[in-house]
């Protein structure tokens, strides 16, 4: 996985919790992104971060912060889960010619 | 909306035969294309990558790239039963120096019968 870990790698909660899924990259790479992939859905960009002290929105933002901490670092916090966010979440890092994926984080919203 | 379209297969091919998979994009502004092969349960793995027109080979793998057509396809060549996995089709339009993420095609089930 080039160089991208993910923290924690599962994780169960309950509909309101909140938790922070952790992501770092060890490539250099200026941007950063975090995609969700659902059955029949596919991966869809949840936020990326451009460069250190940017970030935007992506695809489907709703219900996710997101904090580029340094260049190393690009975390996703959910404020109160839903069932709805039940998903497997993949970090990644690189360019506009490459993106190296994490693990993932497998998340189950009861 | 950009779309990336592909056909969810599964498809099925001999060991040792040519194995294509195709795919189709709706953004004509897109610049960069991608696959990414994943075994069930793990991350994406990038496998080739192709910016201009024509064919790209990598080993066993052939990206072809038809930007008037809008379309991306990959032949892997001799096909191994550990080439089974969902092979991703990527896109990315380079707006903005291209940092904004890629948009992802449902991906293609691929198995090789032995």
């Amino acid at each position: 996985n080039a160089g991208v870990t993910q923290t924690p790698k599962f994780q169960v909660l309950k509909t309101g919790q909140s938790m922070t899924l952790q992501c770092a990259q060890d490539m250099n790479h200026n941007s950063m992104y975090w995609y969700r992939q659902d059955p029949g859905m596919g991966l869809r960009l949840i936020y990326y971060s451009a460069s250190e002290g940017t970030t935007d929105k992506g695809e489907v933002p709703n219900g996710y912060n997101v904090s580029r901490l340094n260049k190393r670092e690009f975390s996703l916090r959910l404020e109160s889960a839903a069932p709805s966010q039940t998903s497997v979440y993949f970090c990644a890092g690189g360019t506009a010619y490459t993106q190296y994926f994490g693990p993932g984080t497998r998340l189950t919203v009861l | 909306q950009k779309e990336v379209e592909q056909n969810s297969g599964p498809l099925s091919v001999p060991e040792g035969a040519i194995a294509s998979l195709n795919c189709t994009y709706s953004d004509r502004v897109s610049q960069s294309f991608f696959w990414y092969r994943q075994y069930s349960g793990k991350s994406p793995e990038l496998i080739m990558s192709i910016y201009s027109n024509g064919d790209k080979e990598d080993g066993r793998f052939t990206a072809q790239l038809n930007k008037a057509s809008q379309y991306v396809s990959l032949l892997i060549r001799d096909s191994q039963p550990s080439d089974s996995a969902t092979y991703l089709c990527a896109v990315n339009p380079l707006r903005g120096g291209g940092a904004d993420g890629l948009t992802f095609g449902k991906g293609t089930h691929l198995i090789i019968q032995p």
